[in-house]
């Protein structure tokens, strides 16, 4: 079992709509998670951390953090064609962070 | 600007070849790391250096070695490139082991490394 899974992909939406993006993990011993966004030839930015249960927002992005179900998701609220990019998922434990494949997220204008 | 530099960008190597990935961060980081990104498989860590010093193997090191030259800089070598290290490599670093929780990582430009 890999230790960070997310929902390959890839996803299209329409512009305006909400993206949503799942990320499950295995280790019960994670603290904090991670949302990247990796556009294409360049490296990861990142957009959104969260270590409590629940929701968090940020602008356009809500991260939600279920450690009981040990998932981690993003949603992307009125999706612009700028959005188009891949979204990795992050688990940090001790001193590294462990990554998923990443989801691929096309918005179609 | 301050962040994590990389060179060289891009590279060609012939199997056998050998070369060093440099990363210097200016960022006052006490952790610093160096990830392979193949697609289909995301980012796995190669090695890693907690602090000035110290170095130890990450997920997927064979092939590699790695010098933590100063707090500054943590290099990457590939003493006999082989095809299967065609990737694109990032070095990252990070406040420290337990800043890591709240801020993650920053992340170089990434070197393309092609191994023919």
């Amino acid at each position: 079992q890999k230790e960070v899974e997310q929902n390959s992909g890839p996803l299209s939406v329409p512009e305006g709509a909400i993206a949503s993006l799942n990320c499950t993990y295995s280790d019960r011993g994670s603290q904090s998670f991670f949302w990247y966004r990796q556009y294409s030839g360049k490296s990861p930015e990142l957009i959104m951390f969260i270590y409590s249960n629940g929701d968090k927002e940020d602008g356009r992005f809500t991260a939600q953090l279920n450690k009981a179900s040990q998932y981690v998701s993003l949603l992307i609220r009125d999706s612009q064609p700028s959005d188009s990019a891949t979204y990795l998922c992050a688990v940090n434990n001790d001193y590294k962070l462990s990554f998923g494949a990443g989801t691929t997220v096309t918005v179609r204008a | 600007n301050a962040g994590v530099t990389q060179t060289p960008k891009f590279q060609v190597l012939k199997t056998g070849q050998s070369m060093t990935l440099q990363c210097a961060q200016d960022m006052n980081h006490n952790s610093m790391y160096w990830y392979r990104q193949d697609p289909g498989m995301g980012l796995r860590l190669i090695y890693y250096s907690a602090s000035e010093g110290t170095t130890d193997k990450g997920e997927v090191p064979n092939g590699y070695n790695v010098s933590r030259l100063n707090k500054r800089e943590f290099s990457l070598r590939l003493e006999s490139a082989a095809p299967s290290q065609t990737s694109v490599y990032f070095c990252a670093s990070s406040e420290s082991s337990t800043g890591i929780r709240r801020y993650g990582y920053t992340f170089g430009s990434g070197t393309r490394l092609t191994v023919v």
